[in-house]
């Protein structure tokens, strides 16, 4: 069946690099996409979306990269903060009621 | 603008009991969901509305029930639990739906039947 998967589950980093989480999506169709973050014992926080027409995203200290191609998202986190640290999700839309489909998330940890 | 709230935040239920998870959002949203997360897992959509009245089943509906009376309101309604719905569940809400915007997502009801 479609599914959004995530290459790695967890991923440490020191505090001050940047993050790379990475996601693959298997329904080509999917037009929209979404990265969350979820810190322990709360719900999930919007990031960044992206729609299937663009190729690169812009927030403040995040970028989102979509190719197509070999159906792959990331989530690049610059100078990554000790409060970064939690479990981020991407998520697809698919269907034509635009549900979202989630994948099983990365845990990112920030080392001091 | 208390955003999304959910009710109650922790639960243990017996085997067969029933139970509601109460979810209520103050930002006018018409759209309103229910997830629930297993560990380890994403999550899974359960039910859907897309407004008052109006409710659609979603990936995982089996074992629940929802209402829509209000827009504020979208009540999860468990009837027989059973150990397989021990999980946390998370309501969520949009203003439009999901492919202009993001949802708003409560803090989640831990559910754990014994």
């Amino acid at each position: 069946g479609e599914s959004v998967g995530l290459h790695l589950p967890t991923l440490s980093v020191q505090e001050g690099d940047n993050s790379i989480i990475n996601c693959a999506y298997s329904n080509s169709a999917s037009d929209y996409f979404i990265w969350y973050k979820q810190e322990s014992g709360k719900g999930p926080q919007f990031i960044i979306d992206i729609r299937s027409n663009m190729d690169k995203r812009q927030g403040q200290r995040v970028t989102v990269l979509l190719n197509k191609t070999v159906k792959h998202l990331s989530l690049q986190i610059a100078a990554t903060q000790p409060g970064d640290s939690a479990v981020y999700f991407c998520a697809e839309k698919s269907g034509s009621q635009g549900n979202l489909i989630f994948g099983k998330g990365t845990k990112l940890s920030v080392k001091p | 603008n208390a955003g999304v709230t959910q009710t109650p935040k922790f639960r243990i239920l017996k085997i067969g009991q029933s139970m509601t998870l109460q979810c209520a959002q103050d930002m006018n949203h018409n759209y309103m969901y229910w997830y629930r997360q297993d560990p380890g897992m994403g999550l899974k959509l359960i039910y859907y509305s897309v407004g008052a009245g109006i409710t659609d089943k979603g990936e995982v509906p089996n074992g629940y029930n929802v209402s829509r009376s209000t827009t504020e309101d979208f009540p999860l309604r468990l009837e027989l639990a059973a150990p397989s719905q021990t999980s946390v569940y998370f309501c969520a809400s949009s203003r439009r739906q999901i492919n202009t915007g993001e949802l708003f997502f409560g803090e989640g009801s831990r559910l754990t039947v014994l």
